[in-house]
């Protein structure tokens, strides 16, 4: 199975800063990851695909890159409403199996 | 409104079986891919079972795999997850969630709490 490992686990950071998270795959998964991002109390809400697609409703300042085992997500200036937790998700085998990461947790420094 | 709404959880014995469901509303049901995803602290976001529109195709985690029955019925516009010999590990919130494509899931249902415990 593909194992998702994102770092850091913990992000303390202030309004206007930029956060990078990392995902890296147990195995290479070409382009086929997605990025979440969960509120407290929600659910996770769809942020890019494909690793690096942005869905048409999701602000510029969010970013994505990478492909085979390393990928990135970019949080350029961030806002009040971006704290909470992002998650990666490999979809390589899908529909077959699909896996999540543990999650990176952006808080109030 | 484009929405999803689960139903169904509850507290739980291991061992029993519970049924879950998943109301779906403003846009073509019948046509999407759906999916069971659900979490918990010890365990994370965890994908449980896809079907495709036509239940043709259908896929469940290894976790669930001869326990968890996922159905639709295309006239109730509604998603079911079935699941028996409950377990502890089984506790979670568990989503529906709509297939974008390729295992994008760009909607979700605010989710169902089940706790299994004795």
């Amino acid at each position: 199975d593909i194992q998702l490992t994102q770092s850091p686990s913990i992000i303390s950071a202030s309004e206007g800063d930029r956060v990078i998270i990392t995902c890296r795959a147990s195995q290479d998964i070409s382009r086929y990851l997605a990025w979440y991002h969960q509120r407290p109390g929600q659910a996770p809400k769809l942020l890019l695909y494909m690793g690096s697609s942005v869905r048409r409703e999701v602000p510029s300042r969010f970013s994505g890159s990478g492909s085979g085992t390393e990928f990135t997500l970019t949080i350029t200036g961030l806002l009040p409403e971006d704290f909470g937790t992002y998650y990666c998700q490999q979809v390589k085998d899908y529909p077959r199996t699909c896996s999540f990461a543990q999650g990176t947790k952006v808080d109030v420094k | 409104e484009v929405q999803l709404v689960e139903s169904g959880g509850g507290l739980f014995k291991p061992g029993e079986s519970l049924r879950l469901s998943c109301a779906a509303s403003g846009f073509p049901f019948n046509r999407r891919t759906m999916n069971w995803v659900r979490q918990s602290p010890e365990r994370g976001l965890e994908w449980v079972a896809y079907i495709s529109p036509s239940s043709v195709y259908i896929h469940y985690a290894d976790s669930v795999m001869g326990r968890a029955t996922i159905s639709r019925d295309a006239s109730l516009q509604s998603l079911y997850l079935d699941m028996t010999g409950l377990r502890d590990e089984d506790t979670g919130t568990y989503y529906c969630a709509r297939d974008w494509g390729n295992g994008d899931l760009d909607l979700w249902g605010r989710g169902t709490l089940v706790a299994v415990s004795s």
